[in-house]
């Protein structure tokens, strides 16, 4: 069945960084477009970056623009999300999803969400 | 960037219908996406591109889109519907997503 499952979450310092993991499985990975979206502890849904099938179109929401990067290895099924400068306010559980179509433009599967901490 | 804006809450009976809005300007303009969230869950798409219906959703769910407001309605409210729904949309050159704040869905 379409599964992703997200890892690379914990306790991480103001200012240093982590990498969060996204491994897809039961699709074509290299067919769809993948997101990452966060959810503050108590707070709603924040979209955080977008990355397409094609691995050339990526964008960023504008609290981590510039901070985050956002790769996919197709070959290993994998979505990544690199987490630099990381502030007390990035604490948050970060899920994965897939957006179909050639723009991405929903989600219409996600993983169970990893937890990322950011405290000294 | 713009927001969409949801009720905070919205309360209903068993067997009543909720409806639960998304507003922006012109929203109509856009296709908007529902998502279903319960504690502890990852968010599950109920509605997309306004009405439809990913399979295993139940007819129960419906939505709509016209002038500058988006409504998801639930039929027949269970307590199982119990949960904070979310409406999305996406820029048109898919370089943007914005999540509305979400509405609590209490059924009493």
């Amino acid at each position: 069945q379409v599964q992703l499952m997200e890892s690379g979450g914990g306790v991480v310092q103001p200012g240093r960084s982590l990498r969060l993991s996204c491994t897809a499985s039961g699709f074509s990975f290299r067919s769809f477009g993948m997101h990452w979206v966060r959810q503050a502890p108590g707070k709603g849904l924040e979209w955080v970056a977008v990355a397409w099938y094609n691995e050339r179109n990526i964008y960023y929401g504008d609290s981590v623009q510039g901070r985050f990067t956002v790769s996919r290895d197709n070959s290993k099924s994998t979505l990544y999300l690199h987490m630099n400068s990381l502030r007390v306010e990035d604490t948050a559980v970060y899920f994965c999803a897939r957006g179909p179509g050639q723009l991405a433009r929903l989600m219409d599967v996600w993983g169970q969400g990893t937890s990322v901490t950011v405290s000294s | 960037s713009y927001v969409l804006t949801q009720p905070p809450s919205v309360s209903v009976a068993p067997g009543q219908t909720a409806s639960i809005t998304c507003e922006k300007n012109n929203i109509e303009s856009k296709s908007v996406h529902w998502y279903q969230q319960k504690p502890g869950q990852a968010p599950v798409l109920v509605v997309y591109d306004d009405s439809d219906r990913p399979s295993g959703i139940p007819e129960r769910f419906s939505g709509s889109n016209s002038g500058n407001t988006a409504t998801l309605t639930i039929s027949r409210v269970v307590a199982g519907d119990e949960a904070d729904y979310y409406c999305q949309v996406s820029d048109s050159t898919g370089d943007h997503v914005v999540f509305g704040g979400g509405t609590k869905l209490t059924v009493l």
